[in-house]
């Protein structure tokens, strides 16, 4: 079945630094990458999504690369700040109705 | 403002009870889905339905069951509760491959 490899489980950065979150998929029939944030007590909450026949997407700080060909696509964020600290997941769509996602990264944001 | 909206945020419930959880959507989506969330497993499909009776298998539907009476409400049914489900319930919905919006979340603990 479909799989996703997200990487890496936790990631500390400096304020103002950036940060890369990068997942793997296996299913070349996949064609819309989501990433979600997850804030302490709240569920996750889409902050990004690219479709397969775009290769990069930005919004503000926020950017998704998407490479279809190694099956890959990353999250990069930049100058981060503290309000950014949060679970970030990765996702692709499988199938008709499923999402699967990644394990999940921690992002710590040091002041 | 749209809603995905969780029962309980958190429960206590003992071995062996039937336990429900609900989750309500005013987005008219027709697809709504179940995950369980645990550390370093990121988030699991537990069951889905994408229309009104109609329901089908996640990915660890083991000890759940679900029932979706009406569009806007999807709930999920733990027959026999086991400490091995407790856990961090999150419901979505979404319509076709688009953004999935998340409840807040349910912390089941069972003792």
């Amino acid at each position: 079945g479909e799989n996703v490899e997200q990487h890496p489980s936790t990631l500390s950065v400096q304020e103002g630094d950036s940060a890369v979150i990068k997942c793997t998929y296996s299913d070349s029939a996949s064609n819309y990458f989501p990433w979600y944030k997850q804030e302490l007590g709240k569920g996750p909450q889409l902050i990004i999504d690219i479709r397969s026949n775009v290769g990069e997407k930005k919004d503000q700080r926020i950017a998704v690369t998407l490479n279809k060909t190694a099956k890959h696509f990353s999250l990069h964020i930049t100058e981060t700040q503290p309000e950014d600290s949060a679970v970030y997941f990765c996702a692709v769509n499988s199938g008709t109705y499923k999402y699967i996602f990644g394990t999940g990264t921690r992002l710590k944001v040091l002041a | 403002d749209v809603k995905v909206t969780q029962s309980s945020r958190y429960l206590v419930k003992r071995t062996g009870e039937k336990v429900f959880l609900e989750c309500v959507q005013d987005m008219d989506h027709e697809n709504m889905f179940w995950y369980r969330q645990d550390p370093g497993l990121g988030l699991r499909l537990i069951y889905f339905s994408y229309d009104v009776k109609m329901k089908e298998k996640g990915d660890i539907p083991e000890g759940y069951s679900v029932s979706r009476e009406k569009k806007e409400r999807f709930s999920l049914i733990l027959e026999s509760a086991s400490t091995n489900q407790t856990s961090m319930y999150l419901c979505a919905s979404r319509s076709g491959a688009t953004e999935a919006f998340f409840g807040q979340g349910t912390r089941l603990t069972v003792v």
